[in-house]
């Protein structure tokens, strides 16, 4: 069975730095996108970016560049996404994915598999 | 970026209505187009990658159609567990989302 499992809940700090992991299993780990997408309470679904399972590729969505770190390691088929320097606004739940094949442009189809979400509180 | 417009935001229905959402794309992205569902305190689930195939496993209640800049998802004979939040996303360029249609029983 293909899953991915996240981190376990986090409450942090403002200003704080947190890193948090979405491990994969029952598929080639190194051969997938993973993409990372946020939701904050009660709103939609936003894409933080993509990073590339087999080699740390890594896009981000311009809203989110130079705000989070991701990255992957194959050798333990984990995504990872982090932050240095937290913020209430931050405060959201984060979803891990594979990107599939399907119905997509250059690899990159649908998010076919999703991890069960990370809540992140951000408060002081 | 291509934007996605759903509509409506907010639609109350009853069981057995059939139920049509739209998605407009800001430039055409062809047939790249893919529909999740996601029920309250839920992870989101893909219904339909390639504008109108639907995964393994989904009712066959649920059909998607369109092509370039229109894009519909339908569901017929709505049943109480369909009660959700749809949202379509583009996967011509980098993938983005629409900004959601929640279902809610009339």
């Amino acid at each position: 069975e293909v899953q991915l499992v996240q981190t376990g809940a986090e409450v942090k700090e403002p200003g704080e730095s947190l890193k948090i992991s979405c491990q994969g299993s029952g598929y080639s780990f190194n051969t997938y996108w993973i993409g990372w997408v946020r939701q904050r309470p009660g709103e939609g679904l936003e894409l933080v970016g993509l990073v590339y399972g087999g080699d740390s590729d890594t896009r981000y969505s311009p809203s989110f560049r130079g705000q989070v770190t991701m990255s992957a390691d194959k050798s333990v088929s984990a995504a990872y996404l982090q932050w240095t320097g937290l913020e209430a606004s931050d405060s959201a739940i984060y979803f891990c994915a594979r990107v599939s094949r399907l119905g997509g442009v250059n690899g990159v189809g649908a998010f076919d598999v999703w991890g069960q979400g990370t809540m992140v509180t951000v408060s002081s | 970026d291509i934007q996605l417009t759903q509509s409506p935001s907010f639609l109350s229905a009853s069981v057995g209505d059939r139920v049509t959402i739209t998605c407009r794309a800001s430039q055409g992205i062809s047939t790249f187009l893919a529909w999740y569902q996601q029920k309250p305190g839920r992870v989101p689930n893909l219904l339909i990658s390639g504008a109108s195939t639907l995964q393994s496993g989904v009712p066959s209640r649920f059909s998607g159609s369109g092509s370039g800049t229109e894009f519909t998802l339908t569901i017929s004979n709505l049943q109480p567990e369909d009660f959700a939040t749809y949202f379509c996303q583009q996967l011509n360029t980098y993938p983005t989302f629409g900004g959601g249609t929640k279902v809610e029983i009339k």
